[in-house]
């Protein structure tokens, strides 16, 4: 149990588009959905928080506007890379938290590898 | 403030004893969470610690301070791929925050 999925796994998009990564929990209700963005050899770091039919949180320095993300469902969160860059190229992680684990633990999704042209 | 120490890379000996430290200021902390991250994947769960003491768990065990904002995960009988990084998160408020990571290469 406690599975989550993303997709896509991959995307190369090319410099101006927008992208969208979606985040499922599969067997469970997740009540938060975590966006992380994690450059090579580097941690993660937490992007935002989305609780189902609210406005996300973001993170101090992350643009709301440029990383737009819904969370419609129970089971559902979406991120939306507007006017993706260079620079936005990363691997993006989702996590989501219900009642399925011990302790409210995040599952993590498999991630998403975001490069831009 | 939100600050997670971890030494950045570890290198230990296959079948040996490794213990990697992470130390911790955050406030309204909740808890500590140790995850295991192999290149291109996401992170996995190893362990949680709420309270001061040794959680065991096969061949890892976590340990934690709350008075020292101090934790440790301790691998024993090291495997080869026991080689990836090794993430500290202290659960604060909502969230967690993670810490540098620690790369683990394991050699024979």
């Amino acid at each position: 149990g406690a599975v989550v999925s993303q997709h896509p796994s991959r995307v190369i998009c090319k410099s101006g588009t927008s992208v969208k990564i979606e985040c499922r929990s599969l067997d469970f209700q997740a009540t938060t959905m975590f966006w992380y963005r994690q450059f090579p050899k580097q941690s993660l770091m937490l992007m935002a928080t989305s609780n189902e039919g609210s406005k996300a949180t973001y993170e101090q320095g992350v643009e709301k506007d440029k990383f737009l993300i819904n969370h419609a469902s129970l089971t559902l969160s979406t991120l939306t890379v507007t006017s993706a860059h260079p620079e936005d190229s990363s691997f993006y992680i989702c996590s989501a938290r219900g009642q399925a684990g011990a302790y409210n633990e995040q599952f993590f999704g498999p991630g998403t590898r975001l490069t831009v042209l | 403030g939100q600050n997670i120490d971890q030494p950045t890379e570890m290198t230990a000996t296959e079948g040996a004893i490794v213990q990697i430290n992470c130390t911790y200021q955050t406030s309204g902390f909740n808890g500590l969470f140790w995850y295991q991250q192999h290149a291109g994947e996401a992170p996995t769960f190893l362990s949680y610690n709420v309270l001061d003491g040794l959680e065991e768990k096969g061949r890892f065990s976590s340990f934690l301070s709350r008075s020292k904002g101090y934790s440790y995960l301790l691998l024993k009988e090291l495997q080869m791929k026991d080689s990836a990084s090794y993430l500290c998160a202290g659960g604060a408020t909502n969230k967690l925050i993670f810490g540098t990571g620690t790369l683990l290469a394991v050699q024979p």
